[in-house]
């Protein structure tokens, strides 16, 4: 088993670009969680999925992200248009949610900065 | 809103020697909790958990204690080797799962 992919590994962007980040799940898994790791703040809920279906979007930061999951194996997290205070990392982790506690696999993240 | 506090951001222990990471949290909902310990330019990796309904889980090296009356968890590494260098975040699950701001563990040989 591969484990989680994440692409690209490094992302480097000029403000007001768009950019995609994305995420392959470990197979069988049926939950998705994106994380933005920042010094300030840590590991930071953005999103998470459970049977391709958003659940809680709240730690969005702004209309600017968007998350979707086109199926059960992927994931794409949009910044559009992306500022300079989005630069940090991002993770995606999956799970099997068959109960109440569950262990996340974490992806290597990809480490994105905004000029 | 920060649920998951790690009020340490880093630690620095003798290699042999225990090292003692602590975690407080303030949902009462939560009630399954693990550490995740993490290398540079590499993902998180699940280390030890403990459910709420015990108070206390141990691993080989690795013990986690929770207070549920105190809303605290630490995580003991007994004892301490050079390879244990690394982010330590605790996390906190009920639905989703919250993620502290990490301690950075430095173990000296």
């Amino acid at each position: 088993d591969a484990g989680v992919i994440q692409s690209p590994r490094h992302e480097v962007t000029e403000m007001g670009q768009e950019v995609t980040l994305r995420c392959k799940l470990i197979s069988g898994h049926n939950s998705l969680f994106w994380y933005r790791q920042t010094m300030m703040r840590g590991l930071e809920l953005l999103i998470y999925f459970n049977n391709n279906v958003p659940i809680d979007d709240s730690g969005m930061p702004e209309d600017r992200f968007s998350a979707k999951m086109p199926n059960a194996s992927f994931s794409t997290l949009k910044i559009q248009p992306s500022e300079p205070r989005d630069s940090a990392v991002y993770f995606c982790a999956s799970s099997l949610k068959d109960g109440r506690n569950e262990k996340l696999f974490f992806g290597s993240g990809t480490q994105l900065s905004v000029l | 809103d920060q649920q998951v506090k790690q009020n340490s951001p880093s630690l620095s222990v003798q290699e042999g020697r225990i090292s003692i990471l602590n975690c407080d949290y303030t949902n009462s909902m939560f009630d399954y909790f693990l550490w995740y310990k993490k290398y540079p330019a590499e993902g998180p990796t699940f280390l030890i958990s403990i459910s709420s309904i015990k108070d206390k889980n141990e691993d080989g090296r690795f013990t986690v204690f929770l207070n549920k009356s105190a809303k605290h968890l630490s995580l003991h590494i007994v004892p301490s080797q050079p390879g244990d260098s690394a982010v330590y975040f605790c996390a906190a699950s009920f639905n989703d799962m919250r993620f502290g701001a990490g301690t950075r563990l430095t173990v000296k040989p």
